[in-house]
């Protein structure tokens, strides 16, 4: 079945430093999706990208979408405390409605 | 106001024991989906319904039962034969419809599950 994998699992920067996720699916996918989950939270919407090459920006938050769409990845610039969390993204593969989630990465930014 | 309400926030499940997890959502969303999040993990698919009375098998099925008589409600029962039943357990609905934003999906606030 589709699998999506990202790298890091866990991610620790100073504040004012820049951080990238990387996500890499096993089959070609129709968008992809970004969530964010706060400690003890639940995982909230960031955005999605359908088309191939796609570069979104929100504010500090870059998002990009790979050429063969298959592999996808968020930077954000100059983190902030606020920043901590772990993000998620998830791809949509074919003409399905079911999402599958990548293992997720874990950002704590230390002041 | 508008959203996905989940309770309890806390379960605590006896041996041998089912119990259910409530998910409510006022969105009018038609798809409704439950997953399961072990700690430092992502999410796991676990069961789904894209209308009332209809409702599919995701990837960690075994152990879970559901049900869809309303549109607004999708409880989850996690059954005895559920071994290892401790985890964060999210629900999520999905908008109606076509265009891109009906692959949006938008979480309740959880129920952590816990073994006694």
């Amino acid at each position: 079945g589709q699998q999506v994998m990202q790298i890091p699992q866990y991610q620790h920067v100073q504040e004012g430093e820049d951080f990238t996720t990387y996500c890499n699916s096993s089959t070609t996918l129709s968008n992809i999706q970004w969530y964010k989950q706060r400690p003890g939270g639940h995982p909230v919407f960031l955005i999605q990208l359908v088309k191939s090459g796609e570069v979104k920006k929100q504010k500090r938050l870059t998002f990009q979408f790979g050429e063969a769409k298959k592999n996808s990845s968020l930077h954000i610039t100059a983190t902030q405390t606020t920043d901590v969390g772990t993000y998620f993204c998830a791809g949509l593969a074919g003409g399905g409605n079911k999402l599958t989630f990548g293992t997720g990465t874990q950002l704590k930014v230390e002041l | 106001d508008g959203g996905i309400t989940q309770s309890p926030k806390y379960l605590f499940r006896k041996e041998g024991q089912n119990v259910t997890l409530s998910c409510e959502q006022n969105l009018n969303h038609d798809a409704m989906y439950w997953y399961r999040q072990d700690p430092g993990q992502g999410l796991r698919l676990i069961y789904y319904s894209q209308i009332v009375n209809d409702f599919q098998k995701g990837d960690i099925a075994e152990g879970y039962s559901v049900s869809r008589e309303k549109k607004e409600s999708f409880p989850l029962t996690v059954t005895s034969a559920q071994k290892n039943p401790t985890a964060f357990y999210l629900c999520a609905s999905t908008l109606s419809g076509g265009g891109v934003a009906k692959n949006i999906q938008y979480f309740g606030a959880g129920t952590r599950l816990s073994v006694l």
